[in-house]
């Protein structure tokens, strides 16, 4: 059949204003949460991590949020600017033991207008 | 300090040919996976090699193998290759689970 390439969710934000980029993630184990850029042509570029025992981690002008309850984590870019075009992915993993591995969200386009 | 190095950069190969493609983690991590990235699944984990042992592997047919080397160093690969195989093949390494960091890839195109 024919293959169907995933819907990125996309992001269109102005140079300048503040960005917000969600991620439902699926483990209620995981514990370990990381955000990842990826631009075209290249292999993803770690951007900032936290930890399940954390709500919140800054970053140079990054910020995650972690909220368990609901599962999901966001990452708030600061005056966005045009080289912060990419794809973003959040990528959780479970430390314990037997798990070795990063699962990945589908991605979100952002896309910074100048 | 230097990244994660992946080789080659850009592969092409012929259905039913194999394919072997390399990485060197960063100094001094001793853990290395292996992801594929299509347009069609995103980012999928292969396996993860951690001082020469696989600890972990992803739903992959048997064609998908591995192996890590004494010095960490990883290569991974692909036998009976298929037109399904096309993708971006990513290699991260990290110290023992954290800050996992990416190579920038092999792109390999099955024709």
């Amino acid at each position: 059949g024919e293959s169907v390439g995933l819907h990125l969710p996309t992001l269109s934000v102005q140079e300048g204003d503040n960005s917000i980029i969600n991620c439902a993630y699926s483990n209620s184990a995981s514990d370990y949460f990381i955000w990842y850029k990826q631009e075209s042509g290249k292999g993803p570029q770690f951007i900032i991590d936290i930890r399940s025992n954390m709500d919140k981690r800054q970053g140079q002008r990054v910020t995650v949020l972690l909220n368990k309850t609901v599962k999901h984590l966001s990452l708030q870019i600061a005056a966005t600017q045009p080289g912060d075009s990419a794809v973003y992915f959040c990528a959780e993993n479970y430390s314990g033991a037997g798990s070795y591995q990063l699962t990945f969200g589908k991605g979100t386009k952002l896309s910074v207008i100048p | 300090k230097a990244g994660v190095t992946q080789t080659p950069r850009y592969l092409i190969k012929t259905r039913g040919q194999q394919v072997t493609l390399s990485c060197s983690p960063i100094s001094g991590h001793r853990s290395v996976s292996w992801y594929q990235q299509t347009p069609g699944q995103g980012l999928q984990f292969l396996f993860e090699y951690f001082s020469e042992t696989q600890r972990n592997k992803g739903n992959f047919p048997g064609r998908f193998s591995g192996r890590q080397f004494s010095n960490s160093r990883s290569e991974m690969n692909v036998s009976t290759l298929e037109l399904g195989d096309s993708a971006l093949y990513l290699c991260a390494s990290s110290f023992d689970r954290v800050g996992y960091t990416f190579g920038s890839g092999t792109r390999l195109t099955v024709v």
